[in-house]
């Protein structure tokens, strides 16, 4: 059974101050790992793919890395406006359609 | 454009009663998904149809029926509903096994 299990659930930062949130995973065979962001009474809006081990992505502040084990998405100096929750996700080889895996999620409060 | 587009955005039932969740894309998407959303568990994926003319179930299909109308369309119904359903359900489509998933707002659903 796939499993995905993020860290930690809730995070306050002040503006500016850079952190990282953990997402570690076990799957039979990843065909992807994915993050979401999703804000307040939203649905999920998605940020990146990441498809094998050492592959990096970056959008504006947000910066996801991977490994064999998990993902890290580190946020560098955040804004206010990057408080939202994370939602990590993994698709297992054998799945059809884009059946996915969502971990609960890190609840991420910039404080300016 | 609408991207995803759900109704009700907001419903409370009796347990027992029935009601049908619809959604529609207008991205062309070959893809479709239904997903919940409750405290402490993630999301959970319902049904899906990974094209027009196929469904399949997810993750915690009981008590639930869908129907893939048409390519756009894609419809949840509870027969019979019960508390144990409430919760915030999702929409969501894909162009077709890409993971990267197309969320809809979201529709919040209480059974007293």
């Amino acid at each position: 059974e796939d499993q995905v299990t993020q860290s930690p659930e809730a995070l306050r930062l002040q503006e500016g101050e850079s952190s990282s949130l953990n997402c570690s995973y076990t799957v039979s065979g990843l065909r992807g790992l994915f993050w979401y962001r999703q804000d307040p009474g939203k649905g999920p809006e998605f940020l990146f793919t990441l498809y094998s081990a050492g592959e990096e992505k970056e959008k504006e502040r947000l910066k996801a890395t991977l490994t064999k084990k998990e993902s890290f998405l580190h946020i560098t100096a955040p804004k206010p406006e990057d408080s939202a929750t994370y939602l990590c996700a993994v698709q297992a080889e054998e799945t059809s359609g884009s059946r996915l895996t969502f971990g609960e999620g890190t609840q991420l409060t910039v404080n300016p | 454009n609408a991207g995803v587009t759900q109704t009700p955005k907001f419903q409370v039932l009796k347990t027992g009663q029935s009601m049908t969740l619809q959604c529609a894309q207008d991205m062309n998407h070959n893809s479709m998904y239904w997903y919940r959303q409750d405290p402490g568990m993630g999301l959970r994926l319902i049904y899906y149809s990974a094209s027009e003319g196929t469904t399949d179930k997810g993750e915690v299909p009981n008590g639930y029926n869908v129907s893939r109308l048409n390519k756009r369309e894609f419809s949840l119904r509870l027969e019979s509903a019960a508390p144990s359903q409430t919760s915030v359900y999702f929409c969501a489509s894909d162009p077709g096994n890409t993971g990267e998933l197309f969320f809809g707002e979201g529709s919040r659903l209480t059974v007293l």
